[in-house]
């Protein structure tokens, strides 16, 4: 079967960093996908990675190693507004999108 | 502004009703879906069109139907209710259907069946 985990839930305090892990096995790859959601909205895009190595898009990162299976989004001089959901999801072969259940970020004064 | 707006965005009904959560994108996409999301936070699939056409039926009960007028609108009628049903739904639309497009998702329906 396909699976997406993740940590269920994380804290960190603000100002400081915090790495959030996913791991996946899926029936081929086409992309993995980063979302945040707050509670009680909708998720939104945060990144996107199809190619080995890190993407750096302002205070967020997120890094891919297709042989490994694995991904981290890495969150940086973290604000009070960072504490969210943060979804991780896969596209297998079939172009169909495998969410993992997310990882609820507390950030903490 | 351009989104992906659905309605309603809080549903209360009774077992055995028959409802309708509408769904509608102004962001010129080519496919829209229809999402769950249990209680434990995960987002399953439910459908996708793609240029009114049904490319993605996940294995949900026939108690669910979409109905996509065109390109811009897909609807989610439910009929029968019940208690399993209580989810919050969310409507999504991406540019396109089978490459790495991000999706755009509406800001859900929680749907409560009592």
């Amino acid at each position: 079967g396909q699976n997406i985990d993740q940590p269920t839930e994380m804290t960190a305090t603000e100002g400081a960093i915090v790495q959030i892990n996913c791991t996946y096995q899926t029936s081929g790859f086409n992309g993995l996908f980063w979302y945040q959601q707050h509670a009680g909205e909708a998720p939104t895009f945060l990144s996107y990675n199809v190619l080995d190595g890190l993407e750096e898009k302002g205070r967020f990162s997120s890094f891919l190693s297709r042989s490994k299976g694995y991904s981290y989004l890495l969150l940086k001089e973290l604000q009070m507004k960072d504490s969210a959901s943060y979804l991780c999801a896969v596209k297998d072969s079939n172009y169909q999108l495998i969410w993992g259940a997310g990882t609820k970020l507390i950030i903490k004064p | 502004d351009t989104a992906v707006s659905q309605t309603p965005k809080y549903l209360v009904t009774q077992m055995g009703n028959d409802k309708s959560i509408k769904c509608e994108q102004n962001l010129g996409h080519d496919t829209m879906y229809w999402y769950k999301q249990d209680s434990k936070k995960f987002l399953k699939i439910m459908f996708s069109y793609n240029n009114k056409e049904l490319i993605i039926n996940e294995t949900v009960p026939n108690r669910f139907s979409p109905k996509s007028p065109d390109k811009a609108h897909l609807n989610l009628h439910i009929n029968s209710l019940e208690l399993g049903d209580s989810a919050v739904y969310f409507c999504a639309s991406s540019q396109d259907g089978l490459e790495v497009a991000p999706l755009h998702f509406g800001n859900g329906t929680r749907l409560t069946v009592t």
